[in-house]
């Protein structure tokens, strides 16, 4: 079946500083890729959608010049926290649309657990 | 937009008993109804979905029904055992758009 990949799947850093979240398709090619946050004991939030070679649409709320992202290619799409604080620490998971299977196949990487100190 | 309901937020299950999670949603647009199990510190993975035009799906010891009437979708697990301690999320979808999700179920099998 479909695999996603997500890398780091944790990491700590320093206030102030950027880090860079990895998800990547294995098997297939994805046209779009979701990304998702979630805190303790909460549900998955969607925060930005992104398409293959175009700009991401954010949700209301989300801050797009603190949390870009790329989907240069039909494998990879990055989530960059900028300048990140203590309150960005949380959980994130990305989840990529297999165009094999139309419009159903969503697999969700295994998640980057964020602290930021 | 798409609001999604479930309960209960937490159920705890003897080994062997039945689980079951109810979710509703309000969007009679939504066409696609997946449940995914998430482990502490992993991402979701899907164990059973269904689509608008089926009332009921089974696989093994998980099953999953849908009213789209009373726009409401169920997960059921029988035998339970205790790997199937997790958290459990419904959501909804409009075909390829962006899922919905429920607030989550914490399930503990107690053996």
């Amino acid at each position: 079946g479909a695999v996603v990949s997500q890398h780091p799947s944790w990491v700590i850093c320093k206030s102030g500083t950027s880090v860079k979240i990895e998800c990547r398709s294995l098997d297939f090619q994805a046209t779009t890729m979701f990304w998702y946050r979630q805190f303790p004991k909460q549900s998955l939030m969607l925060m930005a959608t992104s398409n293959e070679g175009s700009k991401a649409t954010y949700e209301q709320g989300v801050e797009k010049d603190k949390f870009l992202i790329n989907h240069a290619s039909l494998t990879l799409s990055t989530l960059t926290v900028t300048s990140a604080h203590p309150e960005d620490s949380s959980f994130y998971i990305c989840s990529a649309r297999d165009r094999r299977s139309g419009d159903y196949g969503y697999t969700f990487g295994s998640g980057t657990r964020l602290t930021v100190v | 937009g798409e609001n999604v309901e479930q309960h209960p937020s937490t159920l705890s299950v003897q080994e062997g008993d039945s689980a079951v999670i109810k979710c509703t949603y309000s969007d009679s647009a939504s066409n696609y109804f997946p449940w995914y199990k998430q482990e502490l510190g992993k991402g979701p993975q899907l164990i059973i979905d269904i689509r608008s035009n089926v009332g009921e799906k089974k696989d093994q010891r998980i099953a999953v029904t849908l009213n789209k009437t009373a726009k409401h979708f169920s997960l059921h697990i029988t035998e339970t055992q205790p790997e199937d301690s997790a958290v459990y999320f419904c959501a909804a979808s409009m075909g390829g758009n962006q899922f919905y999700f429920g607030t989550g179920t914490s399930l503990t099998v107690i053996p």
